[in-house]
């Protein structure tokens, strides 16, 4: 039974950077995608990017391609995903969530059926 | 970007009624195999996201079967049976076709 556990919650002034951690257990994780998905206060949910540790690839919403990095370290069990030159706009909670599994080479689509507790990131000066 | 639109956006429920929420997308879900890539989820009060239903019509692990998902290439729907006050919170269709995955804009279900 695979698991997802978040980092905590941060306060970060304007401009400055943040790095979410979701370490998992049980499970194989190379073997499947890590997504990260975010959500402002009273809004919807916002899928940001994805990492496939076994293809060692990441992929982003054109929205984040220029300030969000998705990596994963397999030796440590854990994705990351970091977000540079922080405006106000991005305080959100931040879910990473597993989506996905590698058969045969080949990422297929199950949904994302297991979630991190999710990460409160807060920007104010 | 793939549009999701939901309708409707507040849902009163009775327990014990059924209840039906509607999503569409602006482009076909269904890719050359036959499978349509629509996602159903939950965000109940205060708790992450749960996966209710994928790949349109699939109950994920442990999802009661007063749950299912139907639906076409562009037009889907989540039904619930019998509404249990444990349902509440609100529910979001998310296509899985092509990336950037794609969320509507949620339908709060809440008890009359």
């Amino acid at each position: 039974q695979v698991q997802l556990v978040q980092s905590g919650a941060e306060v970060k002034k304007p401009g400055s950077s943040v790095k979410v951690s979701c370490k998992a257990s049980g499970g194989s994780f190379r073997n499947y995608a890590i997504s990260w998905v975010r959500q402002a206060p009273g809004q919807g949910l916002e899928w940001m990017g994805a990492v496939i540790p076994l293809f060692g690839t990441s992929s982003y919403a054109q929205k984040f391609q220029d300030r969000v990095t998705i990596v994963a370290d397999e030796s440590a069990n854990t994705a990351y995903m970091e977000v540079t030159s922080l405006r106000s706009e991005d305080t959100a909670v931040y879910y990473c969530a597993k989506d996905g599994d590698v058969e045969d080479s080949t990422l297929y689509s199950y949904g994302m059926d297991v979630w991190g507790q999710g990460t409160k990131i807060t920007v104010s000066s | 970007d793939i549009v999701m639109t939901q309708s409707p956006l507040s849902l009163p429920v009775t327990p014990g009624e059924p209840a039906s929420i509607s999503c569409r997308s602006n482009q076909s879900l269904l890719d050359r195999n036959g499978y349509k890539y629509l996602e159903w989820y939950v965000q109940k009060p205060g708790k992450s996201p749960q996966l209710l239903i994928y790949l349109a019509s699939n109950r994920a692990s442990g999802v009661p079967d007063r749950f299912s998902g139907s639906g076409s290439g562009t037009d889907f729907t989540l039904k619930i049976t019998r509404v249990e006050a444990e349902d509440v919170g609100v529910y979001y269709c998310m296509q899985a076709l092509q990336s950037p995955a794609t969320f509507g804009q949620g339908t709060k279900v809440d008890i009359k």
